[in-house]
Formats: structure tokens, C-alpha cells, sequence
């Protein structure tokens, strides 16, 4: 079946490491997002790509960084410059394209969680 | 400037009885709409999408809503609640493009037996 897989599913980091999120669709979108999950915050978009090689800061994309070598992969790395990286981070990709042609649907990853110790 | 408002941010319903989850949007554009839910520790799944069709939306899981312009509300409901129903439920508005979503902060549904 087609999807996102994300890992590890839980991460426990020392103050002051890096630490690098994995993201892989078997979906064949061009699009891929990457969002931070506060609680009573809703979501928050970090970064995200429309096409391999390329991508874009989001919202909050301070203390984070991407690439997009693959079109199936999208890795997402917290850095030490991330004062508060405690959340859970979400994976999502889309096609591309019009709204009506569902461009804007995102399907999304089972999360990771990240606790900084 | 695009936002949405999801107006409670826990609801609480007895099995069997109807589910009403508000959310007000804002938008310069025509937007586009959604709702998605997330269980305990998991991604979001979609419930429904409105993209100018019709103004009522009928989604998975018995769910659907309603766009009401002249209220700027999406309002989603389900007649009768299931235990399974008890998540978490993000309104979203799209205006422009795919990347610009925005989501609600969340209402969080408990269903008691």
C-alpha cells in the first residue's frame, strides 16, 4: 500500500545535538511538507519542497534543515540552534497542481516524536 | 490574511448523540476548506474537503459539513456519535495555494459510554 513512513516513531536528544528525522513516500508526489505538532497549537509548517533539490522555509523554519536529494525522501534535521525542540513532527506530501485537482490534500505520516532530555 | 477559528477546544458527547465541531474561517479568496482527524499519537487523516462545489460535504465515517459563506463557517457534524469518533479534529483553510494552509488549534472529542 501506498504512504509515508516516518522514523524512528520516538527520539529522545541531549541538549545540544543534532538529530535527523526521516521521511520516505511511496506515493510518487512532488510535494513534501514537514510541520511541528504543539499541543492546543494546532500545526506549524517548518519547511516544505515542490520538487526534488529544492525547498522552501516555512513558518517556523528556525534551528531546522532539509534536503531533498529524492523525489521519496524528505529528511527533516533539528538542530542545537532549536531552543525548544520538544513536539511532534509530522511528514506530508501532495500532488501537484490545481486545488480542485487535489493538489492542496495532504496525506500525512504516523509522526515522530522528539523529547529533549 | 487567511485564519481559521475552531470556536471549543475540548467537546464532550454520550454515544448516540449528535456531534457538532464549530470552526469559523476568514479568507481573501475563494478557499478551499477541509477537516482532518487525528487519533492518539498518529498522523491526520482526511474527513471531508470543500473546494466550491456543493455546500454540504459528506466525508468518511458519517461525518459532513456544511459551508455557509454569509456565516464564513464549516461547521462539522455526524448524527450519532461512536467510541470511535474520540480524537482530535483540525479545521483547515486553503486560499491560493498548496502550500498556504492553515490549520485550526484543534478540538479534542471525548465520546462516553
Amino acid at each position: 500500500d501506498g504512504g509515508i513512513t516516518q522514523s524512528p516513531k520516538y527520539l529522545f536528544r541531549k541538549e545540544g545535538q543534532n538529530v535527523t528525522l526521516s521521511c520516505e513516500q511511496n506515493l510518487n508526489h512532488d510535494a513534501m511538507y514537514w510541520y511541528r505538532q504543539d499541543p492546543g497549537q494546532g500545526l506549524r509548517l517548518i519547511y516544505y519542497s515542490q520538487i526534488v533539490n529544492d525547498f522552501q522555509k516555512g513558518d517556523i523554519a528556525e534551528g531546522y534543515s532539509v534536503s531533498r536529494e529524492k523525489k521519496e525522501s524528505f529528511p527533516l534535521t533539528v538542530t542545537s540552534a532549536q531552543k525548544n525542540p520538544t513536539a511532534f513532527y509530522l511528514c506530508a506530501s501532495s500532488r501537484q497542481g490545481s486545488s480542485n485537482s487535489g493538489a492542496n490534500v495532504l496525506t500525512f505520516g504516523a509522526g515522530s516524536r522528539l523529547t529533549v532530555l | 490574511a487567511q485564519s481559521v477559528t475552531q470556536l471549543d477546544s475540548h467537546v464532550s458527547v454520550s454515544e448516540g448523540t449528535p456531534v457538532l465541531l464549530r470552526c469559523n474561517y476568514s479568507s481573501s479568496y475563494s478557499p478551499s476548506l477541509f477537516w482532518y482527524v487525528q487519533h492518539p499519537n498518529k498522523g491526520l487523516q482526511l474527513l471531508l474537503k470543500y473546494t466550491s462545489a456543493a455546500t454540504l460535504v459528506k466525508g468518511i465515517n458519517g461525518f459532513e459539513a456544511e459551508f455557509k459563506k454569509s456565516e464564513t463557517s464549516f461547521h462539522l457534524t455526524k448524527p450519532s456519535a461512536h467510541m470511535s469518533d474520540a480524537a482530535e479534529y483540525f479545521c483547515v483553510v486553503s486560499a491560493g495555494g498548496y502550500n498556504k494552509l492553515i490549520f485550526g488549534a484543534g478540538t479534542r472529542l471525548a465520546v462516553h459510554p
